[in-house]
């Protein structure tokens, strides 16, 4: 199985600062990663899948960068709305497997 | 607009069973692969199985695997969930997501979500 590890687990930041969230994986996973949003209580929602296509209505401050074992989401300018825990999560190689998360909080 | 909506989640003892359905609007049932994605209270995503379009092709997580079985009704579009032999690890929040077109598998949308809780 691929596993796949976050970093940083938590990170704590300003609106306005950049962000970027690193995902690590054991194996390659080529370009087949997509990160999910979550926040308390809600739903899990597509961010960007192929490693770096924005889903439908996700602002452009969102991007997702990289290959293989080492893949990027970056948030240019974190807004208030921003504050959330964010998933990766692998579809390169059965079973599929997600990230433990990264919780973005307000510092 | 995609609409997936679960039902069947309740409160079981440890080894009973429980049927998860899906029902699903807003887009070409039959067309897309649909899984079943899980989480324990407090805890990350887990993907438990996902189904082909046409069901022909079904894939599980092995801490599922032989106890639970994914189905769909393409007619009623509808997908299911059956779960035996239910463990306290079962406990979680079961969403029913709508797969990106193939061969994509990253999962596009999401239900909001029907709970299950085994005791023991």
């Amino acid at each position: 199985d691929i596993q796949l590890t976050q970093s940083p687990s938590t990170l704590s930041a300003s609106v306005g600062d950049r962000v970027t969230i690193t995902c690590r994986a054991s194996q390659s996973v080529s370009t087949w990663l997509a990160w999910y949003q979550q926040k308390p209580g809600q739903v899990p929602k597509l961010l960007i899948y192929k490693t770096s296509t924005l889903a439908g209505g996700v602002p452009s401050r969102f991007s997702g960068s990289g290959s293989g074992t080492e893949l990027t989401l970056t948030i240019s300018s974190l807004q208030s709305d921003d504050f959330a825990t964010y998933y990766c999560q692998q579809y390169n190689n059965d079973p599929w497997t997600f990230g433990q998360g990264t919780k973005v909080e307000i510092k | 607009e995609v609409q997936l909506v679960e039902s069947g989640g309740s409160l079981q003892q440890r080894g009973g069973s429980l049927r998860l359905s899906c029902a699903a609007s807003g887009f070409t049932f039959a067309s897309y692969a649909m899984s079943w994605v899980r989480q324990a209270p407090g805890r990350g995503l887990e993907w438990v199985s996902t189904i082909s379009g046409p069901g022909s092709s079904t894939y599980y997580a092995d801490s599922v695997k032989g106890r639970f079985t994914i189905f769909r009704d393409n007619s009623n579009n509808t997908l299911h969930l059956q779960m035996k032999s239910l463990r306290a690890e079962d406990t979680a929040i079961y969403y029913c997501a709508k797969l990106h077109i193939s061969p994509d598998g990253s999962f596009e949308s999401w239900g909001q979500g029907t709970l299950v809780t085994v005791s023991s």
